[in-house]
Protein backbone atom coordinates (compact mmCIF):
# COMPACT_ATOMS: atom_id res chain seq x y z
CA UNK A 1 0.00 0.00 0.00
CA UNK A 2 1.07 3.17 -1.56
CA UNK A 3 1.77 5.44 1.94
CA UNK A 4 3.74 8.20 3.97
CA UNK A 5 4.20 7.32 7.49
CA UNK A 6 5.05 9.41 10.73
CA UNK A 7 6.55 8.84 13.65
CA UNK A 8 5.30 9.37 16.94
CA UNK A 9 1.93 10.46 16.21
CA UNK A 10 2.16 12.50 19.55
CA UNK A 11 4.74 13.67 21.23
CA UNK A 12 4.57 16.22 24.68
CA UNK A 13 8.48 17.37 25.64
CA UNK A 14 9.78 20.14 27.62
CA UNK A 15 11.68 23.33 26.08
CA UNK A 16 15.03 22.67 24.89
CA UNK A 17 15.20 19.00 24.84
CA UNK A 18 15.64 17.67 20.98
CA UNK A 19 13.43 15.60 19.64
CA UNK A 20 13.47 14.18 15.70
CA UNK A 21 10.31 13.02 13.93
CA UNK A 22 10.95 10.65 11.21
CA UNK A 23 8.75 10.71 8.05
CA UNK A 24 9.07 8.24 5.47
CA UNK A 25 7.31 7.21 2.52
CA UNK A 26 7.52 3.76 0.11
CA UNK A 27 6.19 5.43 -3.27
CA UNK A 28 10.03 6.29 -4.48
CA UNK A 29 8.99 9.86 -4.22
CA UNK A 30 11.80 12.36 -5.59
CA UNK A 31 10.01 15.16 -3.44
CA UNK A 32 9.43 15.42 0.32
CA UNK A 33 8.16 18.30 2.45
CA UNK A 34 7.27 19.72 6.28
CA UNK A 35 4.55 21.38 6.71
CA UNK A 36 3.23 22.98 10.27
CA UNK A 37 -0.56 23.38 10.57
CA UNK A 38 -2.07 26.13 13.05
CA UNK A 39 -5.62 27.48 13.36
CA UNK A 40 -6.24 30.36 10.60
CA UNK A 41 -2.94 29.64 9.32
CA UNK A 42 -3.26 26.99 7.04
CA UNK A 43 -0.23 24.89 6.26
CA UNK A 44 2.76 25.87 5.95
CA UNK A 45 5.82 24.65 4.65
CA UNK A 46 9.05 24.10 6.95
CA UNK A 47 11.62 22.26 4.65
CA UNK A 48 11.54 20.68 1.62
CA UNK A 49 13.83 18.30 -0.50
CA UNK A 50 13.81 17.36 -4.35
CA UNK A 51 16.00 14.73 -3.88
CA UNK A 52 18.37 13.07 -2.32
CA UNK A 53 21.19 15.79 -0.24
CA UNK A 54 18.95 18.61 -2.14
CA UNK A 55 17.19 20.54 0.83
CA UNK A 56 16.07 23.86 0.69
CA UNK A 57 13.74 25.95 3.51
CA UNK A 58 10.03 26.64 2.82
CA UNK A 59 8.43 29.74 4.41
CA UNK A 60 8.80 29.11 8.23
CA UNK A 61 12.26 27.32 8.62
CA UNK A 62 13.36 28.68 11.95
CA UNK A 63 14.02 26.38 14.72
CA UNK A 64 13.76 23.35 12.55
CA UNK A 65 16.50 20.95 10.48
CA UNK A 66 16.19 17.98 8.27
CA UNK A 67 18.00 15.61 6.29
CA UNK A 68 17.54 13.58 2.93
CA UNK A 69 20.44 10.86 3.18
CA UNK A 70 17.85 8.25 1.76
CA UNK A 71 15.14 8.60 -0.97
CA UNK A 72 12.58 7.41 1.17
CA UNK A 73 13.11 9.49 4.77
CA UNK A 74 13.08 12.64 5.52
CA UNK A 75 13.32 13.16 9.29
CA UNK A 76 12.59 16.89 11.03
CA UNK A 77 14.81 17.90 13.77
CA UNK A 78 13.88 20.10 16.46
CA UNK A 79 17.34 21.20 18.21
CA UNK A 80 15.78 23.12 20.79
CA UNK A 81 12.55 23.14 20.77
CA UNK A 82 10.31 25.83 21.73
CA UNK A 83 6.48 26.53 23.19
CA UNK A 84 5.95 28.52 19.93
CA UNK A 85 6.82 24.95 18.04
CA UNK A 86 3.60 23.40 19.61
CA UNK A 87 1.95 22.64 16.21
CA UNK A 88 0.53 20.15 14.42
CA UNK A 89 2.88 18.76 11.59
CA UNK A 90 2.67 16.63 8.30
CA UNK A 91 5.12 15.23 6.06
CA UNK A 92 3.97 15.04 2.38
CA UNK A 93 6.07 13.57 -0.58
CA UNK A 94 5.23 13.59 -4.09
CA UNK A 95 6.86 13.30 -7.85
CA UNK A 96 8.91 16.15 -8.87
CA UNK A 97 9.45 16.96 -12.73
CA UNK A 98 9.31 20.34 -13.49
CA UNK A 99 7.39 20.65 -10.47
CA UNK A 100 6.03 18.81 -7.20
CA UNK A 101 3.27 17.11 -8.46
CA UNK A 102 0.06 15.47 -6.32
CA UNK A 103 1.27 15.54 -2.87
CA UNK A 104 0.23 12.31 -0.43
CA UNK A 105 0.37 13.10 3.20
CA UNK A 106 0.93 11.47 6.52
CA UNK A 107 -0.83 11.14 9.37
CA UNK A 108 0.40 13.78 11.39
CA UNK A 109 2.10 14.46 14.33
CA UNK A 110 0.67 16.59 17.23
CA UNK A 111 3.15 18.04 18.95
CA UNK A 112 3.34 20.22 22.46
CA UNK A 113 6.24 21.70 24.03
CA UNK A 114 5.87 22.86 27.53
CA UNK B 1 2.42 37.50 5.11
CA UNK B 2 0.11 34.80 3.54
CA UNK B 3 0.48 34.99 -0.39
CA UNK B 4 -2.60 32.72 -0.98
CA UNK B 5 -5.97 34.06 0.55
CA UNK B 6 -9.23 32.18 0.77
CA UNK B 7 -12.24 33.07 1.33
CA UNK B 8 -14.65 32.64 3.46
CA UNK B 9 -12.74 31.21 6.75
CA UNK B 10 -15.58 28.96 7.54
CA UNK B 11 -18.65 28.60 6.02
CA UNK B 12 -22.12 27.01 7.65
CA UNK B 13 -24.59 25.31 4.45
CA UNK B 14 -27.70 23.87 5.28
CA UNK B 15 -27.71 20.54 3.17
CA UNK B 16 -28.56 20.59 0.03
CA UNK B 17 -27.33 23.71 -0.39
CA UNK B 18 -24.44 24.44 -2.88
CA UNK B 19 -21.19 25.98 -1.64
CA UNK B 20 -18.07 28.08 -2.88
CA UNK B 21 -14.65 28.54 -1.78
CA UNK B 22 -12.62 31.23 -3.73
CA UNK B 23 -8.78 31.19 -3.81
CA UNK B 24 -6.60 34.36 -4.49
CA UNK B 25 -3.07 34.92 -5.27
CA UNK B 26 -0.94 37.81 -5.21
CA UNK B 27 1.25 36.23 -7.82
CA UNK B 28 1.01 33.97 -10.97
CA UNK B 29 0.82 30.78 -10.40
CA UNK B 30 1.77 27.70 -12.10
CA UNK B 31 -0.48 25.83 -11.49
CA UNK B 32 -3.52 24.57 -8.47
CA UNK B 33 -3.91 22.05 -6.31
CA UNK B 34 -6.83 21.70 -3.86
CA UNK B 35 -6.89 18.96 -0.83
CA UNK B 36 -9.86 18.37 1.19
CA UNK B 37 -8.98 17.70 5.18
CA UNK B 38 -11.79 15.93 7.22
CA UNK B 39 -11.58 16.97 11.06
CA UNK B 40 -8.79 15.19 12.97
CA UNK B 41 -7.56 13.71 9.26
CA UNK B 42 -4.49 14.75 7.44
CA UNK B 43 -5.09 16.67 3.93
CA UNK B 44 -6.03 14.40 0.67
CA UNK B 45 -5.85 15.21 -2.93
CA UNK B 46 -8.77 16.44 -4.97
CA UNK B 47 -7.75 17.54 -8.09
CA UNK B 48 -5.09 19.82 -10.05
CA UNK B 49 -5.40 22.49 -12.67
CA UNK B 50 -2.73 23.44 -14.81
CA UNK B 51 -4.10 25.62 -18.14
CA UNK B 52 -5.49 29.12 -17.91
CA UNK B 53 -9.16 29.02 -17.69
CA UNK B 54 -9.24 25.37 -16.79
CA UNK B 55 -12.85 24.25 -15.83
CA UNK B 56 -13.18 20.55 -13.91
CA UNK B 57 -16.13 18.25 -12.57
CA UNK B 58 -15.96 15.69 -10.37
CA UNK B 59 -19.42 14.67 -9.48
CA UNK B 60 -20.84 17.87 -7.73
CA UNK B 61 -17.48 19.28 -7.34
CA UNK B 62 -16.03 22.24 -9.78
CA UNK B 63 -13.25 23.57 -9.95
CA UNK B 64 -11.90 26.63 -12.10
CA UNK B 65 -8.59 28.26 -12.83
CA UNK B 66 -8.69 31.86 -13.38
CA UNK B 67 -7.42 33.08 -17.16
CA UNK B 68 -4.88 35.25 -15.03
CA UNK B 69 -3.93 32.25 -13.16
CA UNK B 70 -4.37 34.18 -9.87
CA UNK B 71 -6.99 32.52 -9.04
CA UNK B 72 -9.61 29.59 -8.53
CA UNK B 73 -12.52 28.37 -7.00
CA UNK B 74 -13.90 25.05 -5.95
CA UNK B 75 -18.00 24.66 -6.04
CA UNK B 76 -19.74 22.10 -4.49
CA UNK B 77 -23.45 21.75 -5.91
CA UNK B 78 -26.37 19.86 -3.11
CA UNK B 79 -23.86 19.34 -0.54
CA UNK B 80 -23.72 16.45 1.99
CA UNK B 81 -22.91 15.45 5.62
CA UNK B 82 -20.01 14.06 3.91
CA UNK B 83 -18.54 17.11 2.40
CA UNK B 84 -17.55 18.38 5.79
CA UNK B 85 -14.25 19.75 6.06
CA UNK B 86 -11.71 22.36 5.38
CA UNK B 87 -10.93 22.90 1.90
CA UNK B 88 -7.15 24.08 1.05
CA UNK B 89 -6.00 25.16 -2.55
CA UNK B 90 -2.07 24.67 -2.73
CA UNK B 91 0.43 26.37 -5.49
CA UNK B 92 3.59 26.69 -7.04
CA UNK B 93 4.61 30.39 -8.54
CA UNK B 94 6.00 30.46 -11.64
CA UNK B 95 9.02 32.17 -10.20
CA UNK B 96 9.62 29.75 -7.56
CA UNK B 97 8.28 26.51 -8.95
CA UNK B 98 9.52 23.82 -6.31
CA UNK B 99 8.04 25.76 -3.42
CA UNK B 100 4.35 24.79 -2.62
CA UNK B 101 1.88 27.57 -1.22
CA UNK B 102 -1.44 26.38 0.64
CA UNK B 103 -3.78 29.01 1.68
CA UNK B 104 -5.58 28.92 4.74
CA UNK B 105 -8.67 27.08 4.48
CA UNK B 106 -11.97 27.19 4.06
CA UNK B 107 -13.64 25.06 6.61
CA UNK B 108 -17.51 23.52 5.68
CA UNK B 109 -19.85 22.43 8.08
CA UNK B 110 -22.87 21.00 6.80
CA UNK B 111 -26.08 21.06 8.90
CA UNK B 112 -28.23 17.79 7.79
Amino acid sequence: EAQVTQNPRYLITVTGKKLTVTCSQNMNHEYMSWYRQDPGLGLRQIYYSMNVEVTDKGDVPEGYKVSRKEKRNFPLILESPSPNQTSLYFCASSRFTIEPETQYFGPGTRLLVL
Amino acid sequence: GQQVMQIPQYQHVQEGEDFTTYCNSSTTLSNIQWYKQRPGGHPVFLIQLVKSGEVKKQKRLTFQFGEAKKNSSLHITATQTTDVGTYFCAGTKRTSYDKVIFGPGTSLSVIP
